[in-house]
């Protein structure tokens, strides 16, 4: 069965601060990568996905994530963040070929003080 | 705007009862996947509908069961309830025969059992 873990539940970074949010996945076959925001009171919103190709994918607003298949990792990076990135953050990871039955971690709360 | 609407946003019920949850895709999908996200854990995948039919399971019980209409809309039924499936009620869309096809997901319904 499909796992994934998030290192860290809960970042406190101020503007201008660089980000890098931990992931690592559980699944021998090949998979599919994905990490989705939430914005405060908002729904669930994909922020980037990896299927194949180069490993270094890039998101909306400024995000990218490497994925690293030794590892079994796609860690979320962002060089500078701003007040508007507090929101909280999935990664997520479905089985190629697997109907979109989408596993997700727990979450990691980012909050970014002005 | 969130494309995926569900209904109702919150419901309180108590244990033992019965519960439906509704939800209608956004416009141009033909898959839906439910997630119950339980408070300070990420969504887990309950079942995905595709052509009026369970396509996927997830790891719950049978008393959760649901149905899709013929124009993709779909229902969630819970039976019997128990203190324990207290939480929000996460539906997505997608294309169905699209493996790269991300979800879209409603705002969720907020279900309490007393």
């Amino acid at each position: 069965a499909q796992s994934v873990s998030q290192h860290n539940h809960h970042v406190i970074l101020s503007e201008a601060a660089s980000l890098e949010l931990g992931c690592n996945y559980s699944y021998g076959g090949t998979v599919n990568l994905f990490w989705y925001v939430q914005y405060p009171g908002q729904h669930l919103q994909l922020l980037l996905k990896y299927f194949s190709g180069d490993p270094l994918v890039k998101g909306i607003k400024g995000f990218e994530a490497e994925f690293i298949k030794s590892k079994f990792s796609f860690n979320l990076r962002k060089p500078s963040v701003q007040w508007s990135d507090t929101a909280e953050y999935f990664c997520a990871v479905s089985n190629s070929g697997g109907y979109q039955k989408v596993t997700f971690g727990t979450g990691t709360k980012l909050q970014v003080i002005p | 705007d969130a494309g995926v609407t569900q209904s109702p946003t919150h419901l309180i019920k108590t244990r033992g009862q019965q519960v439906t949850l509704r939800c209608s895709p956004k416009s141009g999908h033909d898959t839906v996947s439910w997630y119950q996200q339980a408070l300070g854990q990420g969504p887990q995948f309950i079942f995905q509908y595709y052509e009026e039919e369970e396509r996927q399971r997830g790891n719950f019980p049978d008393r959760f069961s649901g149905h899709q209409f013929p124009n993709y809309s779909s229902e969630l039924n819970v039976n019997a309830l128990l203190l324990g499936d207290s939480a929000l009620y996460l539906c997505a869309s997608s294309l169905g025969d699209r493996e790269n096809s991300p979800l879209h997901f409603g705002n969720g319904t907020r279900l309490t059992v007393t």
